[in-house]
């Protein structure tokens, strides 16, 4: 149980594009989804938190016009990193919670990469 | 500001050698301390939740404590594919996950 799918798995796009990255609990309803980045051989930081319904919060630092967050169903999220550049290279990587428990269930990751 | 701290950074091991991970942590009001483990190029995979001090978890080589202060991640005579950096995170009240920077474990055969 409790897992969670990301797509895709690896994507490369060209600077000034914008690139989709979809968020799936498979087997519970995630009433609250977490958007992380993990730099190499460092740990991941938080970006922004989605539920279900309203309006992502962003931590300070992540520009919200540059990565567009919807919540639309209780089973997806979805981070669009707009205008993508070189330096948006990174693994990106989701988290889901049911909100019956503490434990967050984490996706496989995405690895972007900005040419 | 809530502070995870991990050590050491990395960690080789001989097959069967047992030794301790650290996490030091400040938290404004800790909800719960997790475990994860994390393969290259793959998301964090779950391995314990601790909620209080004098708590502990254990799964298979590993056992998880958990002070007022830190947390131990024990590895009990481990294998090769025991290889993989390990992850502590705390949760505050308000659900968020606060990362330390991991511990890099290399287990020879």
């Amino acid at each position: 149980g409790a897992v969670v799918s990301q797509h895709p798995s690896r994507v490369i796009c060209k600077s000034g594009t914008s690139v989709k990255i979809e968020c799936r609990s498979l087997d519970f309803q995630a009433t609250t989804m977490f958007w992380y980045r993990q730099f190499p051989k460092q740990s991941l930081m938080l970006m922004a938190t989605s539920n279900e319904g309203s309006k992502a919060t962003y931590e300070q630092g992540v520009e919200k016009d540059k990565f567009l967050i919807n919540h639309a169903s209780l089973t997806l999220s979805t981070l669009t990193v707009t205008s993508a550049h070189p330096e948006d290279s990174s693994f990106y990587i989701c988290s889901a919670t049911d909100g019956f428990s503490y434990e967050q269930y984490f996706g496989p990751g995405t690895r972007l990469t900005v040419t | 500001e809530d502070q995870v701290t991990q050590s050491p950074e990395a960690l080789r091991l001989q097959e069967g050698e047992s030794s301790s991970l650290n996490c030091s942590y400040t938290v404004s009001g800790l909800r719960g301390l997790f475990w994860y483990r994390q393969d290259p190029g793959k998301g964090p995979e779950f391995l314990f939740t601790l909620y209080s001090a004098g708590e502990e978890k254990e799964k298979e080589r590993l056992k998880a404590t958990l002070t007022k202060k830190e947390s131990f991640l024990h590895i009990t005579a481990p294998k090769p594919e025991d290889s993989a950096t390990y992850l502590c995170a705390v949760q505050p009240p308000d659900y968020k996950l606060s990362f330390g920077a991991g511990t890099t474990v290399t287990v020879r055969a």
